[in-house]
């Protein structure tokens, strides 16, 4: 599976703060990038998507920003809440295709 | 949304057994993915587990390890055979929700523990 790389590890935020997480990737014929939210001890849900046809999405706090010419796009969460604590992963899929390659995660706290 | 059960939620297991764990939908679904997410992990993709013919096997995946059925389109097992500690993963169902959207929901996983 090709690579997709996720940055920071992990991060600390304070509430009402500004969460960036960034995501790379290399293989050209991606074209679904999706942002999953894990609690311990639960299955990943997803939080918000994109498709390289748009540079930015919002839903809500969150937004999604992508830069297809640097294969790049991240998650910005604004106004951080404590509710927000949890693992973030970003994918990658291509084609009609199913099968997400994931980073490997970061781990938000967002302190009171 | 799929609501997606997945059984056991957890075990611990013996060197050396084998486990088979439940992954039921509550809806009829085309795709059906087993993921595993090792201890900190990033989520890792076993295979695609189809309708009526073989699952079809990431590379590092091997049927003789990870047998899958899925005799139905709401139903599929997975069963890690021979476990070694090296296996200590939570084991993950998940389906496509439809329409070539490339949106996969996750069951709650089953957290496998092998001593």
């Amino acid at each position: 599976q090709q690579q997709v790389k996720q940055s920071p590890q992990s991060l600390i935020v304070q509430k009402g703060g500004i969460s960036i997480i960034n995501c790379a990737y290399e293989n050209t014929a991606f074209d679904y990038f999706p942002w999953y939210q894990q609690f311990p001890g639960k299955g990943p849900a997803l939080l918000i998507a994109i498709r390289p046809d748009v540079s930015e999405k919002k839903e809500g706090r969150f937004t999604i920003s992508f830069n297809k010419s640097a294969k790049q796009f991240s998650l910005h969460i604004m106004d951080s809440q404590p509710g927000d604590s949890a693992t973030y992963f970003c994918a990658a899929s291509g084609g009609s295709n199913y099968k997400l390659t994931f980073g490997k995660g970061t781990l938000l706290t967002v302190n009171p | 949304s799929a609501v997606i059960s997945q059984k056991p939620s957890r075990d611990i297991c013996q060197r050396g057994t084998s486990l088979t764990i439940q992954c039921q939908v509550d809806s009829q679904v085309t795709m059906m993915f087993w993921y595993r997410q090792q201890p900190g992990q990033s989520l890792t993709l076993i295979a695609t587990a189809n309708q009526g013919s073989e699952a079809t096997y990431e590379s590092g995946f091997v049927i003789d390890k990870f047998p899958i059925s899925r005799p139905n389109l709401t139903f599929s097992t997975l069963t890690v055979s021979n476990m070694s500690p090296e296996d200590s993963s939570i084991y993950l169902c998940s389906v496509g929700a439809g329409a070539n959207t490339g949106e996969l929901f996750f069951g709650e996983g089953s957290r496998l523990t092998v001593l």
